[in-house]
């Protein structure tokens, strides 16, 4: 079975700018959550993704935008970007009730 | 104030010593997990909770429902052992709170 990818592994942006970042699903899988996760701190969770449908949505504003693929593999857009958005982004994908299957994030830098 | 709360933030160990890093959380939950984040950032999930007991190998994660508390485990710990262990909790509406985090050091 494939586990969780995700890309890019490292990007840099200029703020103001907009960014979407991909994240493929563990075959089986139908769920897929994005987390950020700043610099020594524990992830935050952003939202969840469950057949195509926002399943859920963390203390993020709406320039954070998801989606989710008929493969179940999903994107997270940000808007207008934000120095503060700087911080290593997660997906993890599930079929619940299992377990959560995670990916190895994409640093994001915004300068 | 995180609803996860983790102890120890670092924790220190030689070699073959018993490791305890302990978890609670402020309300009821669906399950706990608890993950291994290397640096680099990738995460792997060691256990998913939702009552009892769990070991897979040296590592047993431990849960009491009532007391809102959950214990991770590592038995004879080595070097690679070496990591940030952090305990999530999965709430009903499909949220998941993370801890901060406990930074576990290895000396061989």
């Amino acid at each position: 079975e494939t586990g969780v990818t995700q890309s890019p592994t490292h990007l840099i942006k200029t703020r103001g700018q907009q960014v979407t970042l991909r994240c493929s699903s563990q075959s089986g899988h139908n769920t897929v959550s994005w987390y950020q996760q700043a610099l020594g701190q524990g992830p935050q969770f952003i939202f969840q993704y469950y057949r195509e449908e926002e399943n859920g949505r963390g203390n993020f504003p709406p320039r954070f935008s998801g989606l989710q693929f008929p493969n179940y593999s999903s994107e997270l857009n940000v808007n207008a970007l934000e120095l503060d958005d700087s911080a290593l982004y997660l997906c993890a994908s599930s079929n619940p009730p299992t377990g959560y299957t995670f990916g190895s994030g994409t640093r994001l830098t915004v300068v | 104030k995180n609803e996860v709360e983790q102890s120890p933030q670092n924790l220190t160990a030689q070699e073959g010593e018993f490791i305890t890093i302990n978890c609670s959380y402020s309300v009821g939950i669906s399950a706990l997990h608890w993950l291994q984040q290397h640096p680099g950032g990738g995460i792997v999930s060691l256990f998913m909770l939702s009552s009892g007991k769990k070991k897979h190998g040296r590592l047993i994660a431990t849960i009491n429902i009532q007391e809102k508390h959950s214990s991770l485990h590592i038995t004879a710990s080595h070097p690679r052992d070496s990591a940030v262990y952090i305990c999530a909790a999965l709430y009903n509406n499909n949220d998941m709170r993370f801890g901060a985090g406990t930074r576990l050091t290895v000396k061989p």
